[in-house]
């Protein structure tokens, strides 16, 4: 079965530092996978995808991925955190077992924190 | 830019009622989908729609659970039986295509309070 698995309940770091939001996957075949983050009170926002090609994807406010087929993970990453970044991520793995590829697969969210 | 919009933010309702949560996808989107976050745990698939039928139920969404597109931009789900345990954060999201590489856009959700 397909699925996701974030495995930091909560991610800390000073703001102006590098961060890392770790994500891995368990797929059949080739992985679509995305990242959403969600700030108080709003929805999932699409930040970026991996479909093919280029093992890193860059995204939205500046936050970009690494793909890693051999590891089986598709990290989040920013060079320079910043405190508005504080928020609830998740990863997400298309399911593209079922056949209809609607859905998507969620890992359970990691909360990052960005302190002055 | 556009957005997905879910009303009402709050449902507090007694068990056994009837609720229904209200979409608004974005308006050149095709395809429709209703996911729920028990607290605490993971975002969960509930159901897809395109064309004005199911395309992709889960096991979640049982004979209770129903989805309608009453007119051009409204997008429903309706519980019909409220049990304590559909106490949840519903999400809506919508998408211009089905395909695989396609992100779905979310609404901010529908916090439901079973009592």
């Amino acid at each position: 079965a397909q699925s996701v698995a974030q495995p930091e309940d909560q991610v800390k770091v000073a703001e102006g530092n590098p961060l890392t939001v770790k994500c891995t996957y368990s797929v059949s075949g080739n992985p679509y996978l995305f990242w959403y983050v969600q700030y108080p009170n709003r929805g999932l926002q699409f930040l970026l995808k991996y479909i093919t090609g280029d093992n890193l994807v860059k995204g939205s406010y500046g936050f970009e991925a690494e793909f890693n087929k051999s590891q089986t993970s598709f990290h989040l990453k920013k060079p320079s955190a910043l405190v508005s970044d504080s928020a609830l991520y998740f990863c997400a793995v298309r399911d593209v077992e079922t056949g209809g590829y609607n859905k998507l697969i969620f890992g359970a969210g990691t909360r990052l924190a960005v302190h002055p | 830019e556009p957005e997905v919009t879910q009303t009402p933010s709050h449902q507090v309702t007694q068990m056994g009622q009837e609720v229904i949560l209200r979409c608004v996808p974005i308006s050149n989107h095709l395809y429709f989908y209703w996911y729920r976050q028990i607290l605490g745990q993971k975002v969960e698939f509930l159901v897809s729609f395109y064309n004005n039928e199911i395309s992709e139920k889960s096991e979640i969404f049982d004979d209770q659970f129903s989805v309608e597109r009453p007119d051009g931009s409204n997008f429903t789900l309706k519980i019909r039986s409220t049990k304590l345990e559909d106490s949840a954060m519903y999400f809506c999201a919508s998408s211009t295509t089905s395909g695989r590489s396609n992100e779905q856009f979310f609404g901010p959700g529908t916090r439901l309070t079973v009592l």
